[in-house]
């Protein structure tokens, strides 16, 4: 069983630019979320979706946004990006809402400059 | 959600059982403790989760207390493969937000 798939890996961007990053869930999961791991912030939590509706979404500002499509795969954008946007982004799946784990995808490395 | 107290490295003989303790004082009820870790520039890797009762699988156990303040994840047979930052979440079920700390950086020796 394929594991949760996150593409571009790498990504150099422009400040100003904007990107979008890809999440492919394990077949059959429905719920998909996002994370920025930072060496000054760590690992944060920037939204989570189940069955295309966000139901929760972290102290990001509105630049960062995402969405889920009905085959659960996920993309996220950043729009007008930032030197301190560079960061591995994270993104996991689960199967349900309750009490599931997570599991995660290798990420995509952004770097801005 | 609860916050998790966690020391902030530890050191293993390859071979031998690593505890990794953590502290969440102020655990709800409703609360699930998991245990995640992160090998070098991986995405994180789930290991176990609990409520209440004591569990274990091919990967670890996890003891929790009576009163749910803290919690130990023992790896029996540590291995140089088990080096990584390993942290402890608190989770209310139902949502699948994790908050992160620091986590425990663990070297496993030979």
């Amino acid at each position: 069983k394929a594991g949760v798939t996150q593409t571009p890996r790498y990504l150099i961007k422009t400040r100003g630019q904007q990107v979008t990053l890809s999440c492919s869930p394990i077949s059959g999961h429905r719920s998909v979320s996002w994370y920025q791991q930072t060496p000054g912030q760590g690992l944060q939590f920037l939204f989570e979706y189940f069955s295309e509706t966000q139901r929760n979404k972290g102290n990001f500002p509105g630049r960062f946004s995402g969405r889920q499509f009905s085959n659960s795969r996920s993309e996220m954008n950043v729009s007008t990006l930032e030197l301190g946007d560079s960061a591995l982004y994270l993104c996991a799946s689960s199967w349900g809402a309750m009490n599931t784990e997570a599991f995660f995808g290798q990420g995509t490395r952004l770097t801005v400059v | 959600d609860a916050k998790t107290t966690q020391p902030t490295s530890m050191d293993c003989a390859e071979g031998r059982a690593a505890n990794l303790p953590c502290n969440h004082s102020t655990i709800s009820g409703n609360e699930y403790v998991y245990w995640y870790r992160q090998i070098h520039s991986q995405g994180p890797q789930y290991i176990i989760h609990g409520l209440k009762n004591n569990e274990t699988n091919e990967m670890a156990s996890l003891i929790i207390t009576e009163d749910r303040k803290s919690s130990t994840l023992i790896l029996p047979h540590a291995t140089l493969r088990d080096t990584a930052v390993y942290y402890c979440i608190v989770r209310v079920a139902g949502f699948q937000k994790l908050v992160f700390g620091t986590g425990t950086r663990l070297l496993v020796s030979p």
